[in-house]
């Protein structure tokens, strides 16, 4: 079935450096993106999403890039810090059908560990 | 606002007995979801509920699992005849109306069957 994947399971940073995410999905009618980070023993955290209809979106320290044309996106991180050690998910949903709601297809998770 | 809200956060079942797992959503919100997550994996998504109406349990197994969201009170996602293979990490989330309605997350009731 369609699913959502991730390239790298985890992610070693150095503090203060610029981190990358990366994230491929397989459902070319996919209608909304979205980065999630998780800490250990919690719930996922909302971070940034994108439409289908846009190719950028930037956040505070975060940016999500979404390119339709390899069906691939990608979660940067200026500037990490400490606080940024989590793993980190993307999600997906189909095209919007209100009745339907907005169920999430879930990737694998990105470890992301910030050197000091 | 409190955010949403799950418990047990820690729950203790012997194969063969009953789990049920509570959520209060946000305020305001009418939509909710449950994820299953396995150690070391994503969530998955397990049912849809809008207030007293299931809308799509497509993840959700057959057998032993159902899931309510009545009029007053949270949402129960209720597990009969508890397996090992039940254990893991149950989330709720929840939202506004959708549709590109931000789902806010529960802190998740981990589920351990001896």
């Amino acid at each position: 079935g369609e699913s959502v994947g991730l390239h790298l399971p985890t992610l070693s940073v150095q503090e203060g450096d610029n981190s990358i995410i990366n994230c491929a999905y397989s459902n070319s009618a996919s209608d909304y993106f979205i980065w999630y980070k998780q800490e250990s023993g919690k719930g996922p955290q909302f971070i940034i999403d994108i439409r289908s209809n846009m190719d950028k979106r930037q956040g505070q320290r975060v940016t999500v890039l979404l390119n339709k044309t390899v069906k691939h996106l990608s979660l940067q991180i200026a500037a990490t810090q400490p606080g940024d050690s989590a793993v980190y998910f993307c999600a997906e949903t189909p095209p919007m059908i209100k009745a339907a709601g907005n169920k999430l297809t879930f990737g694998g998770g990105t470890r992301v560990l910030v050197k000091p | 606002n409190a955010g949403v809200m799950q418990n047990p956060r820690h729950l203790v079942r012997r194969r063969g007995q009953e789990a049920r797992l509570r959520c209060s959503p946000m305020k305001g919100h009418s939509h909710v979801y449950w994820y299953r997550q396995l150690p070391e994996e994503g969530l998955k998504f397990m049912v849809y509920l809008q207030k007293e109406n299931i809308i799509d349990e497509s993840g959700m197994p057959k057998e032993r699992f159902s899931a309510e969201f009545p009029k007053e009170g949270p949402s129960i996602l209720r597990i009969q005849q508890v397996v090992r293979g039940d254990s893991a990490a149950y989330f709720c989330a929840s939202s506004r109306a959708p549709p590109y309605n931000e789902q806010f997350f529960g802190p998740g009731t981990r589920l351990t069957v001896l």
